[in-house]
């Protein structure tokens, strides 16, 4: 299993700023995932965090509006650019060596405003 | 591309059995997962089918039938603090099974 702390754990932020949150893990994971989370509602893949190397955005998501960033084995960051307020949500980060067990971060809720 | 579906919410009380059901359409299938999720928490793993049939955990036991794009999730002597959203998820044979798809979630709510 892997332990994982997300920071900011909640943030009110102001249209056209940027956030960038970070996601450490306490021990080696072969991947790496950004997750939004409306509440109440499903997670939807941002993208896959390589280790790196850009990382591998879903349809939807683009690099200059979600930059994430992986320098190593157990450290990530995603950037929420030119923030707006349909970008408030929760973000969550997960590590695991096999996709199918995944183990999640606390979260960033963000609020927009 | 995927979908899965489950019911939005169940209720039951304390002591009973509940299933909650995933169904799913998917170009490729590499087994199905289930995540707890209490309000205000991170999603926790909770079991994982590769294979048809049922696997137990515990008070948690899953099941899937390939054959009929078909799973669930049984819970045993409910707790209060079973209370959650459960999400069923599979991997994505586009990316070489290297990320899950989420269900639509399941809200379970236990009441004495």
């Amino acid at each position: 299993s892997a332990v994982i702390s997300q920071k900011p754990s909640r943030d009110i932020c102001q249209r056209g700023t940027s956030l960038t949150i970070q996601c450490q893990v306490d021990s080696q994971v072969t991947m790496m995932f950004w997750y939004r989370q409306q509440p109440g509602q499903s997670l939807t893949l941002i993208a896959t965090a390589n280790q790196g190397s850009e990382a591998t955005y879903e349809s939807g998501f683009v690099i200059d509006k979600f930059p994430i960033s992986r320098p190593n084995l157990t450290f990530s960051t995603l950037t929420v650019s030119n923030m707006s307020p349909e970008d408030s949500s929760i973000y969550l980060c997960s590590g695991g060596t096999d996709s199918y067990e995944q183990y999640f971060g606390p979260g960033t809720r963000l609020t927009v405003t | 591309g995927q979908s899965l579906e489950q019911p939005s919410e169940v209720t039951a009380v304390e002591g009973a059995i509940v299933q909650i059901n995933c169904t799913y359409q998917t170009s490729g299938f590499y087994g199905l997962s289930w995540y707890q999720q209490h309000d205000g928490g991170a999603p926790t793993f909770l079991s994982y089918n590769g294979l048809d049939g049922l696997e137990e955990t515990g008070r948690f036991s899953s099941f899937l039938s390939r054959s009929d794009s078909y799973g669930y999730l049984l819970l045993q002597e409910l707790q209060m603090k079973d209370s959650a959203s459960y999400f069923c998820a599979v991997r994505d044979r586009g990316t070489g099974f290297q990320k899950l798809v989420f269900g639509t979630g399941t809200r379970l709510l236990v009441s004495p």
